[in-house]
């Protein structure tokens, strides 16, 4: 049975860009979480996707945006990207109200 | 919003001996604390979690203890090996019916032979 799948595994961008990371949720698993991990630091909430719907958002601006597929893969897109956005991007999925299973990440480098 | 207080940031023990790691939280509506365990270049791995309604939870060397009077729980692996060494840590999620968690600054533990 595969684990929560993450793409790319490490991506380097310049400040301006646009970039997307994709996730593939752990069979069974309908609802996806986004974090961001700055190096040194625990996990910061972004926004979690149930039923293609943004359910909660935590404190990240708008140039943050995501996207849930019927099939239940979600998309984390980052608009004219700064420094300050390099980090570790990780998915979690579950079932609703219950445990979140993390993936490996995508390493993100803004230049 | 929940603020979730981890200590301490570093651990260093020997091999057989014991480790406690500390996580304060500051929301009374939380009602579940998980753990993970995070190994270089690797996303967290969920070790053990607890809610509200429970006050101690164990599996094999790892256990959990919650004080929900006191806003704090607090993990104890018991006879470290070196394979227990990683960043270790621990999230808090409110009763919101969201399920998000709120984690702590992390606890680098160290286990050497």
């Amino acid at each position: 049975d595969a684990g929560v799948t993450q793409s790319p595994t490490h991506l380097i961008k310049t400040r301006g860009q646009q970039v997307t990371l994709r996730c593939s949720p752990k069979s069974g698993h309908d609802t996806v979480s986004w974090y961001q991990q700055a190096l040194g630091q625990g996990p910061q909430f972004i926004f979690q996707y149930y039923e293609e719907e943004e359910r909660q958002r935590g404190n990240f601006p708008d140039r943050f945006s995501g996207h849930q597929f019927p099939n239940y893969s979600s998309e984390l897109n980052v608009n004219a990207l700064l420094l300050g956005d390099s980090a570790l991007y990780l998915c979690a999925s579950s079932l609703p109200e219950r445990t979140q299973y993390f993936g490996p990440g995508t390493r993100l480098l803004v230049l | 919003g929940e603020n979730v207080e981890q200590h301490p940031s570093t651990l260093s023990v020997q091999e057989g001996d014991s480790a406690v790691i500390k996580c304060t939280y500051s929301d009374s509506a939380s009602n579940y604390f998980p753990w993970y365990k995070q190994e270089l270049g690797k996303g967290p791995q969920l070790i053990i979690d607890i809610r509200s309604n429970v006050g101690e939870k164990k599996d094999q060397r790892i256990a959990v203890t919650l004080n929900k009077t006191a806003k704090h729980f607090s993990l104890h692996i018991t006879e470290t090996q070196p394979e227990d060494s990683a960043v270790y840590f621990c999230a808090a999620t409110p009763n919101s019916g969201y399920s998000t968690l709120t984690f702590g600054k992390g606890t680098m533990l160290l286990v050497s032979p």
